[in-house]
This record gives structure tokens, sequence and C-alpha cells, in this order.
């Protein structure tokens, strides 16, 4: 079993929709959690740290779940440009598969 | 601002060739690390550095070595190349204290 599972979509939704993409993690000793987007061929760049009490920035909001040792990422009103794929990173180590998002018009 | 430098961004090599891939961190990270990312797969954790010394060790093959010099800068070196060596790869940094970590492009490796 990988240690951050996340199911890979593809996610299809319309512009203006509301997404949410959930990660399990199995280490419980993971300390630190992260979202992150990769578009097709580039390097993952760094969406948001997860935090226990959870923590939002702009259209994003992400919260981590330490009791069920799950993160979750939350997208509203999606954007063409969010369409990517979605890794969710406990600690610097272990990334999930990553999650597709595609946002159409 | 400065990013993560890595070179070269692409390579071609043959079968049991060798190949070596550079890392320049950004300024004050101290802390280096590189994944294989094949396609459609996720990033997978080789091995990272921490003032010079190896801090961690993930699937790195045995055919792969890395390490890091006074200066912060990192290589990997890979001999004796499969085809299945043919991946991107990235190199990432951190800084001191820090635990989030920040993406080179990436060097595409095609083994042929």
């Amino acid at each position: 079993r990988k240690e951050v599972e996340q199911d890979p979509g593809p996610f299809n939704v319309p512009e203006g929709a509301t997404v949410a993409f959930n990660c399990t993690y199995s280490n419980s000793a993971s300390q630190s959690f992260f979202w992150y987007r990769q578009d097709c061929r580039k390097e993952p760049k760094l969406l948001m740290s997860v935090y226990s009490s959870g923590n939002e920035d702009g259209r994003f909001t992400a919260q981590l779940n330490r009791a069920s040792q799950y993160i979750s990422l939350l997208i509203r009103d999606s954007k063409l440009s969010d369409s990517a794929t979605y890794l969710c990173v406990a600690t610097a180590l272990i990334f999930g598969k990553g999650t597709t998002l595609s946002v159409s018009s | 601002a400065a990013g993560v430098i890595q070179s070269p961004r692409h390579l071609i090599k043959e079968k049991r060739e060798t190949a070596t891939l550079k890392c320049y961190p950004i300024p004050r990270h101290d802390t280096v690390y590189w994944y294989q990312q094949g396609p459609g797969q996720d990033p997978q954790f080789l091995i990272s550095f921490y003032e010079k010394m190896q801090s961690d060790k993930g699937s790195i093959p045995d055919r792969f070595s890395a390490q890091q010099f006074s200066d912060y800068h990192s290589e990997l070196n890979m001999s004796s190349l499969e085809l299945g060596d043919s991946a991107l790869y990235f190199c990432a940094s951190s800084p001191r204290g820090g635990n989030t970590i920040y993406f080179g492009e990436g060097s595409w490796l095609t083994v042929v």
C-alpha cells in the first residue's frame, strides 16, 4: 500500500464549479503536509502548506485531519487555468500519485 | 527570485552509458532532494542531502550515486544506464530550518 493515496481522477468540472480532492496518508508520524500543482511536463509548484487548523488562500482551502489521516483541498469557482495535476505530499519525501483536474468552459 | 537550477535540461544517452545531472539550490538552502518522475507517475524520492551529508535515501538504484559539495550544489551520477531510467529528474531544495521544498525545472533523460 502506497504511503500517500489519492484518487487519480480525472475530475472534469465546468468553470465556476467547486471541487474537492482528498488524500490519505499511512504514516501517523508525518508532520508536514503540502499540496503541489504540476502542469504537464513541468516541475511541481507549491500550492499551499496544510495546517491542522485549516488554511485558506483565495479560492483554495486546505485541511488536515490527523485523527483520520487525510488531507483535503477545496477549490471554489474553478477557472480554466486550474486545470493541472494536484499532488499531495507528506513531509518532503512522499508524494501521492496526483489528481488530475480538467476545467472546461 | 533565484530558483533551483538544474543542468542539463535535456540529455540523451545510450544504454550502459553514464550520465551526470547537476543541481544548484536556491541560495541559503542547505538541503537538496533528488526525485525521478517517469511518464504518468508521481515523483519518486531518490535521495537527499543536508549540509553535504546524506540525510535520507529512497528508491535510488545502486547504479546511481549522488553527493552534495561545499557550495551546496549537488550532482546525481547514473551509470550503466537502462531504458527504464528514461524519466524527468527533479532536484529540489529547502531552506535551513524549513520543510517546504522548491523544485527545479527538471532534467529530461532519455536512454536509447
